[in-house]
């Protein structure tokens, strides 16, 4: 089975700081891993994935992250973190790109972002 | 826009009673997928379809059901309501086939309250 752990259930940055949100995964096969974004009231939105391509990822807004097999990390880093940065952040896990696999989630980062 | 469409956005109601959430996926997406997301147990898988088959229970409580129809639009089914059920219901849908992207793309939820 896999699992995702998030280190940090709430992280806060001052705005043009660097945001670094840490994921470890565990699984049995090369995983495919994501981080989604939920911003108050809304959904979960892919900021990007990783799915054994390149193991620098980039995502939308600024945000990347880095598959480190040796780690069983993918964190999550914006260089300059801006206010409407503030979301909580979900990182992802599956065993699979195709058929029917579904995402494990890990708890959450709530990204607080001081002015 | 996800393109994935939940209703009813809010529902209230009281412990004992019945709803229905309901779910349409993205277009030509055959897969949908239910999460429940609530303050203590975090984002968790509860169901999956395809082309109206279930695929994969995750923690699906007996009180609760679901199913898709020929349309591909989801229903979850939620019975015996307790206080303890109030939570976000997401659903979402996932590209397959040659459109497989390996993400999930999650409409805004359905936010229930038992009373």
């Amino acid at each position: 089975a896999q699992s995702v752990t998030q280190l940090g259930s709430h992280v806060s940055v001052s705005e043009g700081a660097l945001v670094l949100l840490r994921c470890n995964y565990s699984s049995s096969v090369p995983p495919y891993l994501f981080w989604y974004v939920q911003y108050p009231n809304q959904g979960l939105q892919l900021l990007l994935k990783y799915t054994s391509a390149a193991t620098l990822v980039k995502g939308i807004n600024g945000f990347e992250a880095e598959f480190k097999k040796s780690e069983t990390s993918f964190h999550l880093t914006k260089p300059s973190a801006h206010m409407s940065d503030a979301a909580e952040y979900f990182c992802a896990v599956s065993l699979s790109n195709f058929g029917n696999e579904k995402l494990t989630f890990g708890t959450g980062t709530r990204l607080t972002i001081i002015p | 826009d996800s393109g994935v469409t939940q209703t009813p956005k809010h529902l209230i109601t009281a412990t004992g009673q019945r709803v229905t959430l309901r779910c349409s996926p993205r277009s030509g997406d055959l897969s949908v997928y239910w999460y429940q997301q609530s303050l203590d147990q975090g984002l968790q898988f509860l169901i999956q379809y395809y082309n109206g088959e279930e695929r994969a229970k995750g923690n699906i409580l007996e009180r609760f059901s679901a199913q898709q129809f020929p349309d591909l639009h989801s229903e979850l089914n939620l019975s015996s309501l307790e206080l303890g059920d109030s939570a976000l219901y997401f659903c979402a849908s996932r590209p397959t086939g040659d459109r497989e992207t390996g993400e999930l793309f999650f409409g805004e939820g359905s936010r229930l309250t038992v009373l």
